[in-house]
């Protein structure tokens, strides 16, 4: 089992730059997730998508932030255009609706703007 | 209030000691609790499932109090490995399911 599989682990760049994370779920996983984390406020839920759905994005903060989910085994979350405030720990998690299911996360994309 | 609260300590306990921490939540509808385990700049890890009637994972023991509406999580015989912070997570089932994350509750384990 791969687990979650986020990419890139790190990203450095300038503000007013374009910024893509990508995510791979587990394989049979239906459910997915974007978290950001900072000290100040937390883990986050911006979005989380079902069968490739978007059901809940009122947790993506603005505009500049969109998230898609074109398949069952790829999901991307882009900032455009990125802002220093934006720095953080970016989480991707998924899981398989039942009974008592947990999310099982990635390892995190840490996104620092300057 | 938040919806979901937890002391954020930390805690400072000696090697072999018992230690327990609440997280209430506010959302009487609420149906499905966890406690997740973040090591320092690493991604939450499911710790375990909290039912109804309590469960017991070798040296942790999870408990739901739904009359009082908090979850707690009793650590015996403390290892320095369980240093970490602590999140509870409360999930409600509905057309939009929402899952809160607590702040965590961090937790340092002396020698």
């Amino acid at each position: 089992d791969a687990g979650v599989i986020q990419s890139p682990r790190h990203e450095v760049t300038e503000m007013g730059q374009e910024v893509t994370l990508r995510c791979k779920p587990i394989s049979g996983h239906n459910s997915l997730f974007w978290y950001r984390q900072t000290m100040m406020r937390g883990l986050e839920l911006l979005i989380y998508f079902n069968n490739n759905v978007p059901i809940d994005d009122s947790g993506m903060p603005e505009d500049r932030f969109s998230a898609k989910m074109p398949n069952a085994s790829f999901s991307t979350l882009k900032i455009q255009p990125s802002e220093p405030r934006d720095s953080a720990v970016y989480f991707c998690a998924s899981s398989s609706q039942g009974k008592d299911y947990g999310y099982t996360f990635g390892s995190g994309t840490r996104l620092t703007v300057v | 209030r938040k919806e979901v609260e937890q002391d954020p300590g930390p805690f400072n306990v000696p090697e072999g000691a018992t230690v327990a921490f609440n997280c209430t939540y506010s959302n009487s509808a609420s149906q499905s609790f966890f406690w997740y385990r973040q090591d320092c700049r690493k991604e939450p890890k499911l710790l375990m499932s909290v039912y109804s009637s309590g469960n017991e994972d070798g040296r942790f023991t999870a408990q739901l109090n739904r009359a009082s509406q908090y979850i707690s999580l009793l650590i015996r015989d403390s290892k320095l490995s369980d240093s970490a912070t602590y999140l509870c997570v409360v999930t409600t089932r509905s057309s939009a399911s929402k899952i809160i994350f607590g702040s965590g509750t961090r937790l340092s384990i002396r020698p």
